[in-house]
């Protein structure tokens, strides 16, 4: 199995900050790493995918980059509704997997 | 606009079968993948499997032999069995729709996620 590491595990940070959450594989997954916004009670959301795409309808202050082993998805200008946990997962190999996840939690 | 709705017991007891169906609105089940995760409290999304409409599936090896996964396009539903279930099993259970398919999906419309209980 691909392991996907993410990090850090969570962060505090005020409305306006830039934050980066970075995403280790343990192999090579090309561009094809995806990153995810949950928060509780509501439909998942997909942020980014293939690295570096935007989602359709997603923010621009949201952008991923990145390939191979590493990744990094970046909020400019964080919002009070970015508040949330966000995930990386790869679909390079069959089985796809997910990083434990990084809160963005507020100062 | 794709929208997913888990629906199922939320409790189930131990060496009980799970049956959980989703249902699909906004777009044709036809044309695409779609996809169940899980998640159990406290921890990180795990990836169960995937079907399409002719009923091909991908399934996550650790749970293959508990799970069994089906697709009734005639009612725009895709539906997951597991049996053998254990506490390990409890978890928020999404359902989701894959953009793209295999190398290079993405999971672009999930439901909202159905909290499972396996408890006697």
């Amino acid at each position: 199995d691909i392991q996907m590491t993410q990090s850090p595990p969570s962060l505090s940070a005020s409305v306006g900050d830039r934050v980066a959450i970075r995403c280790r594989a343990s192999q090579n997954v090309m561009k094809f790493l995806n990153w995810y916004q949950l928060k509780a009670g509501k439909a998942p959301k997909l942020l980014i995918y293939a690295a570096s795409k935007l989602q359709s309808g997603v923010p621009s202050r949201f952008s991923g980059s990145g390939s191979e082993t590493e990744f990094t998805l970046t909020i400019n200008n964080l919002q009070p509704e970015d508040f949330a946990t966000y995930y990386c997962q790869q679909s390079f190999s069959a089985l796809w997997t997910f990083g434990q996840g990084t809160r963005v939690e507020i100062k | 606009q794709v929208q997913l709705q888990e629906s199922g017991p939320r409790l189930v007891k131990p060496t009980d079968t799970l049956s959980l169906t989703c249902s699909v609105s906004g777009d044709s089940i036809t044309n695409y993948y779609w996809s169940w995760i899980r998640q159990p409290p406290g921890k990180g999304l795990e990836w169960i499997g995937d079907v399409y409409h002719n009923g091909l599936t991908n399934h996550n090896p650790s749970l293959e032999s508990r799970l069994t996964m089906s697709i009734d396009t005639s009612k725009s539903q895709f539906s997951l069995t597991l049996n053998s279930l254990t506490a390990a099993d409890t978890a928020i259970y999404y359902c989701a729709k894959v953009r793209g398919s295999g190398r290079g999906g993405a999971l672009d419309y999930w439901g909202r996620g159905a909290l499972i209980t396996v408890s006697s």
